[in-house]
């Protein structure tokens, strides 16, 4: 089956740095999401990669391994309205996008 | 750019009606429209996917006959939620993409928050 783990939740202090980290089980690949939703609202796009590497966009950056099946979203510098959850989410081969859980940041001054 | 609007935003009902909830790509062709549903504290759940012109697909389990979706023009698509109950209480997000698939970005809509009393 098709599986994307992240961790359920986070803490981290303001001014910190968080990683956040997603490994994936798909049938194919064709592109991994980060989105950030806040409470009660929908979701809004953070990053995508599609090749190996790191991506960076101001505070935060994404870094992919698809030999490994791993992704992470890295925050630096937190504001406490990062408070948050974050959502990996992979195209499979169909050009499915396959959802994780998402990962609850809580930030603490 | 990349707007995406839903109406109306909350909505409370009876048992037995229906909803309407429309999603509106602002500034530009949406060629798909993508509808979810988010349950609290869970990830979202694609109910189907809809391309402008042609019928919805839906995923595994949902109810074609219940969810009613119609993608008319490239810039609106709806969701009816026919005879409602209690469990179809839930927030109901759209996306919309430029593109055919869910390759190309999604631009979600701010959600509808249907109670069903």
């Amino acid at each position: 089956g098709q599986n994307i783990d992240q961790p359920t939740e986070m803490t981290a202090t303001e001014g910190a740095i968080v990683q956040i980290n997603c490994t994936y089980q798909t049938s194919g690949f064709n592109g991994l999401f980060w989105y950030q939703q806040h409470a009660g609202e929908a979701p809004t796009f953070l990053s995508y990669n599609v090749l190996d590497g790191l991506e960076e966009k101001g505070r935060f950056s994404s870094f992919l391994s698809r030999s490994k099946g791993y992704s992470y979203l890295l925050l630096k510098e937190l504001q406490m309205k990062d408070s948050a959850s974050y959502l990996c989410a992979v195209t499979d081969s169909n050009y499915q996008l396959i959802w994780g859980a998402g990962t609850k940041l809580i930030i603490k001054p | 750019g990349a707007v995406v609007s839903q109406h109306p935003s909350r909505v409370i009902c009876k048992s037995g009606t229906s909803v309407k909830i429309e999603c509106r790509s602002l500034d530009f062709q949406a060629t798909t429209m993508f509808w979810y549903r988010q349950f609290p504290k869970q990830s979202l759940m694609l109910m189907a996917t809809s391309n402008e012109g042609s019928k919805a697909t839906y995923e595994q389990g949902v109810e074609k006959d219940k969810f009613l979706i119609n993608h008319a023009s490239l810039t609106l698509s709806t969701l009816t939620v026919t005879s409602a109950h209690p469990e179809d209480s839930s927030f109901y997000i759209c996306s919309a993409s430029s593109g055919t698939n869910s390759y190309n970005e999604q631009f979600f809509g701010p959600g509808t928050r249907l109670t069903v009393l």
